[in-house]
């Protein structure tokens, strides 16, 4: 199985920072990447797919970079509502992995 | 408005077999990959397996952890999509969610999520 790793596993930043989110894959995974928002007893929130596309109706601060084996999430200018657990999960082999998850906290 | 509801989750014991539905409205279902993941009480995301659409063949994948035990069918006449769950273990406990594909083209990215059904496995 491709193996996914998130650092850091929790940050906590003001609003209006810029933060980064790095993905990293065990195997080149090309640009099949999504990542996700989650908030708590919420279902997940497709924001990003394909690494770098932003979903419809998301917020332009969030933008997605990376091919091969390391990828960011990027929030520009955070907001209150950004605070959430982000996944990223690799779609290029069977399973669709995730990564064990990057908790955003709002100072 | 596309939505997605699941529904048959519940307490169940370990050996035990459980359905779950989605039930789906506001998309024309079958052109549509839906896919199953779980989600254990405090912990990550994991895909559980999906199944395509008619045109794309209607197969299935399942993840290692619940191939042989765990199958996903579709009704596209009802908009319906089930995973049948049987020999469960208490492992298997979690929030259940379906999710959509983002494109009747394929791509295998999950967009709309309903909001989930839990399955409780214990004695």
């Amino acid at each position: 199985d491709i193996q996914l790793t998130q650092s850091p596993s929790f940050l906590s930043a003001s609003v209006g920072d810029r933060v980064t989110i790095t993905c990293r894959a065990s195997q080149g995974i090309s640009s099949y990447l999504a990542w996700y928002q989650q908030k708590p007893g919420r279902a997940p929130k497709l924001l990003i797919y394909a690494a770098s596309t932003l979903q419809n109706g998301v917020p332009s601060r969030f933008s997605g970079s990376g091919s091969g084996t390391e990828f960011t999430l990027t929030i520009n200018s955070l907001q209150p509502e950004d605070s959430a657990t982000y996944y990223c999960q690799q779609l290029n082999r069977y399973p669709f992995t995730f990564g064990p998850g990057t908790k955003v906290d709002i100072k | 408005e596309v939505q997605l509801v699941e529904s048959g989750g519940g307490l169940v014991q370990p050996g035990r077999s459980l359905r779950l539905s989605c039930t789906a409205s506001g998309f024309t279902f079958g052109d549509y990959a839906m896919s199953w993941f779980r989600q254990a009480p405090g912990k990550g995301l994991e895909w559980v397996g999906f199944i395509r659409s008619k045109a794309y063949g209607g197969a299935t994948e399942h993840a290692a952890s619940v191939r042989g035990r765990f199958t996903i069918s579709r009704d596209d006449s009802n908009s319906i999509a089930y995973l049948q769950m049987n020999s469960l273990k208490t492992e298997d406990t979690a929030v259940y969610y379906c999710s959509r594909d983002i494109s009747p083209m394929a791509l295998y990215y999950f967009d709309y999520w309903g909001q989930g059904t839990l399955v409780t496995v214990s004695s």
